[in-house]
């Protein structure tokens, strides 16, 4: 089993609906999870960070957290073209602040 | 904002070279990380570093070291390239205790040949 699960996808999306993203992982002493975004060559960067259960909103942005279920999920609302990119996930590694575990990232494609 | 480096963009080399990375922070973090990313496997960590001089390994260290002389800088040495050394290669830092965001360089695509 993977550490950090997501979907690969593609998960195609209309324009202006609404993206769900879903990431599991298996360390139950972690305690930080970060989505990032990935344009195609580029490097990733931050788009939301969740330390606590349940929602935390950021613009169109929505990040879910259930750490009993060891799940944490991204909602993209108002979908735009320019969301299309591959987004992962990521969880801090039990206790060690600043080491990472990513997933291997879901591609989002919106469609006009 | 914090700007992480990368020496190189694109870079070849052939089998058997040695080959240095480059990183640099301007960030004063602690913590600074080399990653490579390839098709279906995400970021797999090689090494992190918490403090000068102080390396750890990751989870695919085999073939790779490192160096960390200064605070603001963090290089990675393929010590004898191969082929399946191809690979993105992604230098990220953060902060220490309490800020755990990591922020990424630009990343070096490299092709050993």
């Amino acid at each position: 089993q993977k550490e950090v699960e997501q979907n690969s996808g593609p998960l195609s999306v209309p324009e202006g609906a609404i993206a769900s993203l879903n990431c599991t992982y298996s360390d139950r002493g972690s305690q930080s999870f970060f989505w990032y975004r990935q344009y195609s060559g580029k490097s990733p960067e931050l788009i939301m960070f969740i330390y606590s259960n349940g929602d935390k909103e950021d613009g169109r942005f929505t990040a879910q957290l259930n750490k009993a279920s060891q799940y944490v999920s991204l909602l993209i609302r108002d979908s735009q073209p320019s969301d299309s990119a591959t987004y992962l996930c990521a969880v801090n590694r039990g206790r060690s602040w600043g080491k990472l575990q990513f997933g291997a990232g879901t591609q989002v494609v919106v469609t006009p | 904002d914090v700007k992480v480096t990368q020496s190189s963009r694109y870079l070849v080399k052939r089998t058997g070279e040695k080959v240095f990375l480059e990183c640099v922070q301007d960030m004063d973090h602690e913590n600074m990380f080399w990653y490579r990313q390839d098709p279906g496997l995400g970021l797999r960590l090689i090494y992190f570093s918490y403090d000068v001089k102080m390396k750890e390994k990751g989870d695919i260290p085999e073939g790779y070291s490192v160096s960390r002389e200064k605070k603001e800088r963090f290089s990675l040495i393929l010590e004898s390239a191969s082929t399946n050394q191809t690979s993105m290669y992604l230098c990220a830092s953060s902060p220490g205790q309490g800020g755990t965001e990591a922020f990424f360089g630009q990343g070096t695509r490299l092709t050993v040949v």
